[in-house]
């Protein structure tokens, strides 16, 4: 089956360290997103990637960094500059201008 | 700026009682206008699409509507199943599909 997959379900951080976060699709899209969700708030932009080898930054960037080496492929690495990490994350891929498609999402916490 | 209201925040049913939710958004060039579903610690599911003011589309229970600063989901007759948070999400015209998300609206259905 076609779809988007994101891996672990759950991540913990301990202070100082980075943790990246797996996204994978097989939907053949060219465009992948990346969305943070705090509970109460509407899902913002962390970075998106509309070709391989290039992506930038969306709305809430700053403590983020992604790759986009293969078109399957869009990992997002939270830094330890990002001070309040606990979120759910989203990874989302769609072709030009269509609907998204999600995946299940990461909770990260902080230890 | 660009703005994306849901109301109400939650809202609680009895099984077969029908009702909408209502999304106001402010955006500067409508491209479209998204529906999705979310169920807690999973990823949002599409519904709908909405491009013109005037539109609307059905799925078995649900329908979405859409004017010119509003969208509204209606809801009828709802079954226990259709608990869950929908998210409303105006996307901009522009180079890349820039969905604004809103909070959501938290529907409970009960027997």
């Amino acid at each position: 089956d076609g779809g988007i997959t994101q891996s672990p379900k759950y991540l913990f951080r301990k202070e100082g360290q980075n943790v990246t976060l797996s996204c994978e699709q097989n939907l053949n899209h060219d465009a992948m997103y990346w969305y943070r969700q705090d509970p109460g708030q509407g899902l913002r932009l962390i970075y998106y990637s509309q070709i391989v080898n290039d992506f930038q930054k969306g709305d809430i960037a700053e403590g983020y960094s992604v790759s986009r080496e293969k078109k399957e492929s869009f990992p997002l690495t939270v830094t330890s500059a990002q001070k309040n990490p606990t979120a759910f994350y989203l990874c989302a891929s769609a072709e030009r201008g269509e609907k998204l498609f999600f995946g299940s999402g990461t909770q990260l916490s902080v230890l | 700026e660009d703005q994306v209201t849901q109301s109400p925040e939650a809202l609680r049913l009895q099984e077969g009682e029908s009702s909408s939710l209502n999304c106001s958004y402010t955006v500067s060039g409508l491209r479209g206008l998204f529906w999705y579903r979310q169920d807690p610690g999973k990823g949002p599911e599409f519904l709908f699409t909405l491009y013109s003011a005037g539109e609307e589309k059905e799925k078995e229970r649900l329908k979405a509507t859409l004017t010119k600063k509003e969208s509204f989901l209606h809801i009828t007759a709802p079954k226990p199943e259709d608990s869950a948070t929908y998210l409303c999400a105006p996307s901009e015209s522009g180079g890349y599909n820039k969905l604004i998300f809103g909070a959501g609206t938290r529907l409970a259905v009960h027997p």
